[in-house]
Protein backbone atom coordinates (compact mmCIF):
# COMPACT_ATOMS: atom_id res chain seq x y z
CA UNK A 1 0.00 0.00 0.00
CA UNK A 2 1.12 3.52 -0.48
CA UNK A 3 2.53 5.34 2.21
CA UNK A 4 1.03 8.80 1.09
CA UNK A 5 -2.52 8.43 -0.48
CA UNK A 6 -4.63 11.08 -1.29
CA UNK A 7 -8.49 11.15 -2.21
CA UNK A 8 -10.34 11.73 -5.01
CA UNK A 9 -7.61 11.50 -7.74
CA UNK A 10 -9.42 13.58 -9.82
CA UNK A 11 -12.47 15.83 -9.08
CA UNK A 12 -14.22 17.80 -11.65
CA UNK A 13 -17.02 20.88 -10.05
CA UNK A 14 -18.54 24.04 -10.21
CA UNK A 15 -17.80 27.46 -9.48
CA UNK A 16 -18.50 28.46 -5.85
CA UNK A 17 -18.70 24.82 -4.46
CA UNK A 18 -16.92 23.55 -1.69
CA UNK A 19 -14.09 21.06 -2.36
CA UNK A 20 -12.05 18.82 0.27
CA UNK A 21 -8.98 17.22 -0.66
CA UNK A 22 -7.86 14.84 2.18
CA UNK A 23 -4.37 13.28 2.60
CA UNK A 24 -3.21 10.40 4.76
CA UNK A 25 0.21 8.88 5.29
CA UNK A 26 1.36 5.73 6.75
CA UNK A 27 4.90 6.60 7.21
CA UNK A 28 4.74 8.57 10.95
CA UNK A 29 5.68 11.77 10.16
CA UNK A 30 4.75 14.71 12.16
CA UNK A 31 4.96 16.81 8.83
CA UNK A 32 2.75 17.53 6.20
CA UNK A 33 2.50 19.88 2.94
CA UNK A 34 0.06 20.81 0.41
CA UNK A 35 1.20 22.06 -3.17
CA UNK A 36 -0.10 22.82 -6.01
CA UNK A 37 1.39 22.83 -9.71
CA UNK A 38 0.39 24.12 -12.31
CA UNK A 39 1.93 24.07 -16.14
CA UNK A 40 5.23 26.20 -16.01
CA UNK A 41 4.66 27.11 -12.33
CA UNK A 42 6.52 23.93 -10.63
CA UNK A 43 4.64 22.81 -7.55
CA UNK A 44 4.08 25.66 -5.22
CA UNK A 45 3.18 25.25 -1.27
CA UNK A 46 -0.12 26.49 -0.25
CA UNK A 47 -0.33 25.39 3.56
CA UNK A 48 2.08 23.20 6.12
CA UNK A 49 2.01 21.55 9.03
CA UNK A 50 4.49 20.58 11.38
CA UNK A 51 2.82 19.02 13.69
CA UNK A 52 -0.87 18.49 14.40
CA UNK A 53 -1.36 22.18 16.56
CA UNK A 54 1.30 23.69 14.11
CA UNK A 55 -0.18 25.20 10.70
CA UNK A 56 1.33 27.70 8.54
CA UNK A 57 0.29 29.57 5.39
CA UNK A 58 2.90 28.43 2.56
CA UNK A 59 3.21 31.34 -0.50
CA UNK A 60 -0.18 30.98 -2.20
CA UNK A 61 -2.50 29.99 0.54
CA UNK A 62 -5.84 32.43 -0.10
CA UNK A 63 -8.54 30.46 -1.03
CA UNK A 64 -7.92 27.72 0.69
CA UNK A 65 -7.61 26.25 4.21
CA UNK A 66 -6.19 23.18 5.85
CA UNK A 67 -7.04 20.86 8.86
CA UNK A 68 -4.97 18.64 10.41
CA UNK A 69 -7.51 15.98 11.93
CA UNK A 70 -4.53 13.56 13.23
CA UNK A 71 -0.78 13.05 12.45
CA UNK A 72 -1.90 11.11 9.96
CA UNK A 73 -4.20 13.22 7.80
CA UNK A 74 -3.98 16.21 6.37
CA UNK A 75 -6.86 18.19 4.54
CA UNK A 76 -6.66 20.40 2.01
CA UNK A 77 -10.49 22.73 1.87
CA UNK A 78 -11.29 25.21 -1.27
CA UNK A 79 -14.50 27.14 0.22
CA UNK A 80 -15.64 28.83 -2.71
CA UNK A 81 -13.81 27.00 -5.70
CA UNK A 82 -13.03 29.01 -8.94
CA UNK A 83 -11.93 28.06 -12.13
CA UNK A 84 -8.44 29.30 -11.42
CA UNK A 85 -7.92 27.10 -8.73
CA UNK A 86 -7.87 24.11 -11.61
CA UNK A 87 -4.88 22.34 -10.72
CA UNK A 88 -2.45 19.31 -10.00
CA UNK A 89 -2.28 19.17 -5.97
CA UNK A 90 0.16 17.38 -4.33
CA UNK A 91 0.14 16.08 -0.48
CA UNK A 92 3.64 15.69 0.86
CA UNK A 93 4.98 14.12 4.45
CA UNK A 94 8.51 14.34 6.12
CA UNK A 95 10.26 13.27 8.73
CA UNK A 96 12.05 16.14 11.08
CA UNK A 97 15.42 16.90 10.09
CA UNK A 98 16.86 19.17 7.39
CA UNK A 99 18.30 16.69 5.27
CA UNK A 100 14.89 14.59 4.83
CA UNK A 101 13.08 14.37 1.45
CA UNK A 102 9.20 15.03 1.06
CA UNK A 103 7.95 11.91 0.09
CA UNK A 104 4.45 12.69 -2.39
CA UNK A 105 1.12 11.09 -2.73
CA UNK A 106 -0.01 10.41 -6.39
CA UNK A 107 -1.50 13.86 -6.72
CA UNK A 108 -5.40 15.14 -7.12
CA UNK A 109 -6.46 16.30 -10.25
CA UNK A 110 -9.15 18.81 -9.58
CA UNK A 111 -10.89 21.12 -12.61
CA UNK A 112 -13.24 23.95 -11.17
CA UNK A 113 -15.72 25.04 -13.86
CA UNK B 1 15.21 35.34 0.06
CA UNK B 2 14.90 31.41 -0.87
CA UNK B 3 14.67 30.75 -4.83
CA UNK B 4 15.75 27.57 -7.00
CA UNK B 5 15.75 28.65 -10.95
CA UNK B 6 15.98 26.37 -13.86
CA UNK B 7 16.19 28.29 -16.50
CA UNK B 8 15.37 25.21 -19.30
CA UNK B 9 11.73 24.56 -19.48
CA UNK B 10 12.09 22.43 -21.89
CA UNK B 11 14.97 20.16 -23.63
CA UNK B 12 14.62 17.59 -26.56
CA UNK B 13 17.20 14.80 -26.95
CA UNK B 14 18.37 12.23 -29.18
CA UNK B 15 18.30 8.57 -27.70
CA UNK B 16 21.94 8.08 -25.99
CA UNK B 17 22.82 11.53 -25.81
CA UNK B 18 24.18 12.98 -23.15
CA UNK B 19 22.23 16.09 -20.90
CA UNK B 20 22.61 18.15 -18.16
CA UNK B 21 19.79 19.94 -16.48
CA UNK B 22 21.01 23.48 -14.40
CA UNK B 23 19.55 24.35 -11.00
CA UNK B 24 20.49 28.07 -10.08
CA UNK B 25 19.87 28.19 -5.74
CA UNK B 26 19.89 31.22 -3.59
CA UNK B 27 19.99 31.33 -0.06
CA UNK B 28 21.60 33.45 2.74
CA UNK B 29 21.96 30.29 4.74
CA UNK B 30 25.01 28.67 5.06
CA UNK B 31 23.39 25.51 6.04
CA UNK B 32 20.95 23.86 3.01
CA UNK B 33 20.17 20.51 1.48
CA UNK B 34 19.34 20.51 -2.68
CA UNK B 35 17.00 18.06 -3.94
CA UNK B 36 16.51 16.93 -7.28
CA UNK B 37 13.21 15.16 -7.76
CA UNK B 38 11.58 13.04 -11.14
CA UNK B 39 7.78 13.53 -12.36
CA UNK B 40 7.28 10.98 -14.97
CA UNK B 41 4.39 11.24 -17.22
CA UNK B 42 2.37 9.58 -14.80
CA UNK B 43 2.74 11.82 -12.52
CA UNK B 44 4.15 11.18 -8.88
CA UNK B 45 7.27 12.76 -7.65
CA UNK B 46 10.16 10.60 -7.28
CA UNK B 47 13.04 11.78 -4.97
CA UNK B 48 16.13 11.34 -6.98
CA UNK B 49 19.25 12.73 -4.62
CA UNK B 50 20.14 15.44 -1.79
CA UNK B 51 23.06 16.76 -1.15
CA UNK B 52 24.59 18.99 1.66
CA UNK B 53 25.84 22.53 1.81
CA UNK B 54 29.03 21.20 3.23
CA UNK B 55 29.60 18.36 0.58
CA UNK B 56 30.49 19.42 -2.87
CA UNK B 57 31.64 16.36 -4.06
CA UNK B 58 30.00 15.20 -7.59
CA UNK B 59 27.89 12.17 -6.65
CA UNK B 60 27.30 10.01 -9.75
CA UNK B 61 24.97 6.50 -9.96
CA UNK B 62 24.68 4.68 -12.85
CA UNK B 63 23.90 7.03 -15.61
CA UNK B 64 22.86 9.49 -13.47
CA UNK B 65 25.59 12.42 -12.26
CA UNK B 66 25.19 15.63 -10.04
CA UNK B 67 27.35 18.50 -9.91
CA UNK B 68 27.17 21.05 -6.70
CA UNK B 69 29.36 23.93 -7.39
CA UNK B 70 28.63 26.64 -4.32
CA UNK B 71 30.70 29.13 -6.24
CA UNK B 72 28.43 29.33 -8.57
CA UNK B 73 25.37 28.16 -6.56
CA UNK B 74 24.52 25.50 -8.99
CA UNK B 75 23.29 21.81 -8.69
CA UNK B 76 23.39 20.27 -12.05
CA UNK B 77 21.87 17.19 -12.96
CA UNK B 78 23.26 14.75 -16.28
CA UNK B 79 21.95 12.01 -17.49
CA UNK B 80 24.74 9.90 -19.76
CA UNK B 81 23.46 8.14 -22.44
CA UNK B 82 19.66 9.02 -22.27
CA UNK B 83 16.97 6.76 -22.47
CA UNK B 84 13.21 7.22 -23.67
CA UNK B 85 12.80 5.94 -19.86
CA UNK B 86 14.26 9.63 -18.78
CA UNK B 87 11.40 11.35 -20.36
CA UNK B 88 10.22 13.02 -17.32
CA UNK B 89 9.84 16.56 -15.93
CA UNK B 90 12.57 17.37 -13.32
CA UNK B 91 12.33 19.29 -10.31
CA UNK B 92 15.44 21.20 -8.39
CA UNK B 93 14.35 21.98 -4.63
CA UNK B 94 16.22 23.74 -2.09
CA UNK B 95 15.14 23.35 1.98
CA UNK B 96 17.54 25.61 4.58
CA UNK B 97 17.96 25.84 7.77
CA UNK B 98 15.98 29.46 8.32
CA UNK B 99 13.13 27.99 6.40
CA UNK B 100 12.56 24.63 8.48
CA UNK B 101 11.96 21.72 6.30
CA UNK B 102 10.06 23.92 3.99
CA UNK B 103 11.09 23.25 0.49
CA UNK B 104 11.67 25.64 -2.91
CA UNK B 105 10.85 24.32 -6.06
CA UNK B 106 12.13 25.45 -8.91
CA UNK B 107 9.69 25.14 -12.00
CA UNK B 108 11.07 22.46 -13.75
CA UNK B 109 12.53 21.18 -16.90
CA UNK B 110 10.41 18.84 -18.96
CA UNK B 111 12.69 16.45 -20.31
CA UNK B 112 11.77 14.59 -23.55
CA UNK B 113 13.88 11.64 -25.50
CA UNK B 114 13.18 10.63 -28.89
CA UNK B 115 13.93 7.25 -29.55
Amino acid sequence: DADVTQTPRNRITKTGKRIMLECSQTKGHDRMYWYRQDPGLGLRLIYYSFDVKDINKGEISDGYSVSRQAQAKFSLSLESAIPNQTALYFCATSDRGLADEQFFGPGTRLTVL
Amino acid sequence: AQKVTQAQTEISVVEKEDVTLDCVYETRDTTYYLFWYKQPPSGELVFLIRRNSFDEQNEISGRYSWNFQKSTSSFNFTITASQVVDSAVYFCALSDVSTGNQFYFGTGTSLTVIP
